[in-house]
């Protein structure tokens, strides 16, 4: 059964750092692209990021590109989400998402979701 | 970017109800067009992608169909644990966008 739990997540002053992490089971975890989604409160979802199963290709959305490092360590089976200079409106629940397809390209779709940690950016 | 529109925002229904949510793209996507189900507090899940290919798991009850701009995701008889927040999600380009949501709510 595949199973994804995230931590990290916590009060950070605007311009803090901080980095969440997503531990994998259930799958062959370097065989698959991995993504960062989140959901600020009450509101909708965005999608963050994405690495490909080697680690060796990523993308951001703009909002966070130089701010934000996505990073996997397929030894551990775990991903990573390094947030630096945080602002107010990165403020939000962060989920781990799986790329349903166990190949080098990327479905740009989630089959499967952790539970999400909260980060909140507040002085 | 690829703009997702979804109508109703909100939707009251009745156990039994047959529902239909709209989805919308700004440009044509094909048929690269997913749908999740998300209750409060817990992680969204899959329910359909390529527009109507079903997720393991999931009811027959639940459909979608469309192509291009224009999507429907359909609720063939309504069942108490449908009621819940569905959104959906275009897969065609980056960056990978969602509507807005629609929450579907008991009448």
């Amino acid at each position: 059964e595949v199973h994804l739990l995230e931590s990290g997540g916590g009060l950070v002053q605007p311009g803090g750092s901080l980095r969440l992490s997503c531990a994998a089971s259930g799958f062959t975890f370097s065989s698959y692209a991995m993504n960062w989604v989140r959901q600020a409160p009450g509101k909708g979802l965005e999608w963050v990021s994405v690495i490909s199963g080697s680690g060796d290709s990523t993308y951001y959305t703009d909002s966070v590109k130089g701010r934000f490092t996505i990073s996997r360590d397929n030894s551990k089976n775990t991903l990573y989400l390094q947030m630096n200079s945080l602002r107010a409106d990165d403020t939000a629940v962060y989920y781990c998402a799986k790329d349903p397809y166990d190949s080098s390209g990327y479905a740009n779709f989630f089959d499967y979701w952790g539970q999400g940690t909260l980060v909140t950016v507040s002085s | 970017d690829i703009q997702m529109t979804q109508s109703p925002s909100s939707l009251s229904a009745s156990v039994g109800d047959r529902v239909t949510i709209t989805c919308r793209a700004s440009q044509s996507i094909s048929t690269y067009l997913n749908w999740y189900q998300q209750k409060p507090g817990k992680a969204p899940k899959l329910l359909m992608f390529a527009t109507s290919s079903l997720q393991i798991g999931v009811p027959s009850r639940f459909s979608g169909s469309g192509s291009g701009t224009d999507f429907t995701l359909t609720i063939s008889s309504l069942q108490p644990e449908d009621f819940a927040t569905y959104y959906c999600q275009q897969s065609y380009s980056a960056p990978r966008t969602f509507g807005q949501g629609t929450k579907l709510e008991i009448k």
